[in-house]
Order: structure tokens, then C-alpha cells, then sequence
């Protein structure tokens, strides 16, 4: 069974600086897809990047990127020039591709607050 | 396009009652996924609709729990008697044709027993 450990539960940063999530993972799974989820305080999750295992390039979407390191089994998520919008909950997840069923296993979360 | 809608946004019943959760998926999105968290918990799959056919419920705490989508549109979760434990948000989730497409979630159902 595949697990996701969030090792943070709670982080701050100052606005406009840079902040690191981590994420580690574990599966017997050679091909697999990883996300960022967002959970503001008004609840709906939105999905803030998506990286497929099988890609050596680190996805990007604006100012979320993420650092993809598949022997470690890590997948860390960076924010630059953190805005106060960007204070949420935000969860790690993994889906495997040989999964029937194509669950999201997610991580425990981290509660990151961004302070001006 | 409307995002995928959850009704109630939160229920407050008492133990042994019986609740119904409503999911509305996003129009064409095949693919539909029930999750929960408890207090305090990570966010557990329970169960994934392809269509009106269940895909995969390995997830389904107990017999409690009954889920249909019927038509293959909106999906119901119904727990039924309500126990203390059964406490927690219900998140539901749609994806499109392929199963590895991005899910994307509702807002989710508050659920309170006491």
C-alpha cells in the first residue's frame, strides 16, 4: 500500500518570501502521478500542480513549483513571493497508475499561514 | 462550467439517525470519487463511481454506508444508523474519462453526530 507523509503540520512565512512543503511518499510502483492540493479557509480544494512520475522535468505553474526527486521519493512543493491568498491548508497526494481504482492516498496536510 | 457541488454543507444529526449526502460532478465528468476526513485525520478514499457502475469501494468503512449513483449523474452517500465515529467531511470528487485525469473536489459535507 502506498503511504504519504507530510512531516510539517503547521508553517508561516512572510509575505512575499519563499517557502518549501515537504512531501515523501512510498510505493513499489515505477509509474505514478503526485499533486498539490490547496484547501483555503472557505474549504473547496483546488488542485495547485500535478506532476506524472514518468516526466524528469519538475512541474511549474506560475509561482508553485516543485522539486521532483523520484529515487528519494520526495515531491516538495515551493512558493515564491508567497501572497496572503496563499494561506491554506495544502495536501500532498499520490496516484498510482496500476491502481484499479485510481485513488488519491493523501498526506496528513500542512497548515501554512502567510503573515504581512 | 460549474465545479462539482455538495449539498448539505453541513449536517448536525443525532447517533442512529439516518443522513443523506448529495454530489453533483461536473457535467461529462465519468469519474466519481467519495473521500472523508476525520477530525484530525488524513483524507481517506471510500469509494469511486465509473458512471453508475462502483469501480472500486474498498474504502467503505462498513455496511453503514450505502452509495449509488444512478444514471451515472449525481451520486448519494447514505449512512445509516449514524455512529459518533462517522463524524468528520465528506469530499467528493470528479474526473473525466480517464481515470489518472486530475480529480477535482467539492467543497465537501460537514458531518456531525453527536
Amino acid at each position: 500500500a502506498q503511504t504519504v507523509t507530510q512531516s510539517q503540520p503547521e508553517m508561516s512565512v512572510q509575505e512575499a518570501e519563499t517557502v518549501t512543503l515537504s512531501c515523501t511518499y512510498d510505493t513499489s510502483e515505477n509509474n505514478y502521478y503526485l499533486f498539490w492540493y490547496k484547501q483555503p479557509p472557505s474549504r473547496q480544494m483546488i488542485l495547485v500542480i500535478r506532476q506524472e512520475a514518468y516526466k524528469q522535468q519538475n512541474a511549474t505553474e506560475n509561482r508553485f513549483s516543485v522539486n521532483f526527486q523520484k529515487a528519494a521519493k520526495s515531491f516538495s512543493l515551493k512558493i515564491s513571493d508567497s501572497q496572503l491568498g496563499d494561506t491554506a491548508m495544502y495536501f500532498c497526494a499520490f496516484m498510482g497508475q496500476n491502481n484499479a481504482g485510481n485513488m488519491l492516498t493523501f498526506g496528513g496536510g500542512t497548515r501554512l499561514m502567510v503573515k504581512p | 462550467e460549474a465545479g462539482v457541488t455538495q449539498f448539505p454543507s453541513h449536517s448536525v444529526i443525532e447517533k442512529g439517525q439516518t443522513v443523506t449526502l448529495r454530489c453533483d460532478p461536473i457535467s461529462g465528468h465519468d469519474n466519481l470519487y467519495w473521500y472523508r476526513r476525520v477530525m484530525g485525520k488524513e483524507i481517506k478514499f471510500l469509494l469511486h463511481f465509473v458512471k453508475e457502475s462502483k469501480q472500486d469501494e474498498s474504502g467503505m468503512p462498513n455496511n453503514r454506508f450505502l452509495a449509488e449513483r444512478t444514471g451515472g449523474t449525481y451520486s448519494t452517500l447514505k449512512v445509516q444508523p449514524a455512529e459518533l465515529e462517522d463524524s468528520g467531511v465528506y469530499f467528493c470528487a470528479s474526473s473525466q474519462t480517464r481515470g489518472t485525469d486530475t480529480q477535482y473536489f467539492g467543497p465537501g459535507t460537514r458531518l456531525t453526530v453527536l
